[in-house]
């Protein structure tokens, strides 16, 4: 089993759309949880740090289940320029050692 | 904001030539940085762990006499592809966190390696 799944997509949306990712970890002694963004042919960029009280930044909310060891990206009014990979990130605790998942692709189309 | 920035974006070289690559922390002391590799379509790759002051941690099935790997300050790790072949060819992407808490990790720019 990989230390952090995701759904596998690729998701195809029209403009507008609420989309769902969910991502889930297998280390219960995960301490931070992030969702970057990777456009095709580029470095990950941070989008977000997930908290346990859930967050939400614009059009993005995330939540973090630590029971469930589940962790979820919401993009509400999705827009085209929201195409890109997806990826959930968990870093552990006590050090530097980050584990990413595969990533989900998204197309938003007009 | 933590920024890293990576040299050169991108290089073309002959096979059987070396290729250094320069990660540095502008902003921050990093004691500890990543490098990965990315071929087109797939998930980024952890090479190995750069360690200022000690020997680089690689990840199994990376050969470490063919990724040398020196972090002499606490700003700077480089990656050398050494003997460069047409399969090394792949984006290398180098990352470093302001501590070992809950910050983020924050990415170089990427270099794009393109081994002829």
């Amino acid at each position: 089993r990989k230390e952090v799944e995701q759904d596998p997509g690729p998701f195809n949306v029209p403009e507008g759309a609420t989309v769902a990712f969910n991502c889930t970890y297998s280390n219960s002694a995960s301490q931070s949880f992030f969702w970057y963004r990777q456009d095709c042919r580029k470095e990950p960029k941070l989008l977000m740090s997930v908290y346990s009280s859930g967050n939400e930044d614009g059009r993005f909310t995330a939540q973090l289940n630590r029971a469930s060891q589940y962790i979820s990206l919401l993009i509400r009014d999705s827009k085209l320029s929201d195409s890109a990979t997806y990826l959930c990130v968990v870093k552990m605790g006590g050090g530097f050692k980050t584990i990413f998942g595969a990533g989900t692709r998204l197309f938003v189309k007009a | 904001g933590a920024v890293v920035s990576q040299h050169p974006s991108w290089v073309i070289c002959k096979s059987g030539t070396s290729v250094k690559i320069e990660c540095r922390s502008l902003d921050f002391q990093a004691t500890t940085m990543f490098w990965y590799r990315q071929f087109p379509k797939q998930s980024l790759m952890l090479m190995a762990t750069s360690n200022e002051g000690s020997k680089a941690t690689y990840e199994q099935g990376v050969e470490k006499d063919k990724f040398l790997i020196n972090h002499a300050s606490l700003t700077l790790s480089t990656l050398t592809v050494t003997s460069a072949h047409p399969e090394d060819s792949s984006f290398y992407i180098c990352s470093a966190s302001v501590n070992e808490g809950h910050s983020p990790l924050h990415f170089g720019n990427g270099t794009r390696l393109t081994v002829t």
